[in-house]
């Protein structure tokens, strides 16, 4: 089975400041992991992913993600926040088609950008 | 990536009737998912589209309530049935990707009067 734990539902930074968000999971198989971000009223558009390989990995919009096997997270950051990273952002883990290709979602972490 | 519409984008609708919501991508695609999203909340998996068979649904989520078409590799529909105020909620569809992300859909926005 799987899970994912976001911790802090809400995030609040100073534009220009580091953003991080963070994110452990639990698997039984190599897990794939998935960023997606949320603005209102839209769908959610994926940020980034690890597959396997490099655990560092970069993403759109000035984000990157590191896979840390032993410490099962996958934390979000950005070096310098923006206004427009104001929203809601979702971690998520699959175990692939061994789960049919199943997403499960963590509850979300909003985050606000203060100018 | 794939790029994915959904029609309705909102829809206001009366409690006992029904509502199909239509969702398109612009590539063939395996595997296509239904989620419902309450306001602040978190996606919840409604069921899982395969063309060619019988939609697999969530546990909490029945066929009859939530009857799923896949006619083929780049269409789906999603049918909210005998719909109650509990069911406003924001219906989202995606699709599978390569490496095992989803593509999603901007989201249908349900409000039950």
């Amino acid at each position: 089975a799987q899970s994912v734990t976001q911790l802090g539902s809400h995030v609040s930074v100073s534009e220009g400041a580091l953003v991080l968000l963070r994110c452990n999971y639990s698997s039984s198989v190599p897990p794939y992991l998935f960023w997606y971000v949320q603005y209102p009223n839209q769908g959610l558009q994926l940020l980034l992913k690890y597959t396997t390989g490099a655990t560092l990995v970069k993403g759109i919009n000035g984000f990157e993600a590191e896979f840390k096997k032993s410490e099962t997270s996958f934390h979000l950051t950005k070096p310098s926040a923006h206004m427009s990273d104001a929203a809601e952002y979702f971690c998520a883990v699959s175990a692939g088609y061994n789960q049919g290709g199943k997403l499960i979602f963590g509850q979300g972490t909003e985050l606000s950008v203060k100018p | 990536s794939a790029v994915i519409s959904q029609k309705p984008s909102r829809d206001i609708c009366q409690r006992g009737t029904s509502l199909t919501i239509q969702c398109q991508v612009d590539s063939q695609v395996t595997m296509m998912f239904w989620y419902r999203q309450q306001p602040g909340q978190s996606l919840t998996l409604i069921a899982t589209a395969n063309q060619g068979s019988e939609a697999t649904y969530e546990s909490g989520f029945v066929i009859d309530k939530f009857p799923i078409s896949r006619p083929n590799l780049t269409f789906s529909t999603l049918t909210v049935s005998n719909m109650s105020p509990e069911d406003s909620s924001i219906y989202l569809c995606s699709a599978l990707g390569d490496s095992y992300e989803q593509y999603f859909g901007p989201g249908t926005r349900l409000t039950v009067t």
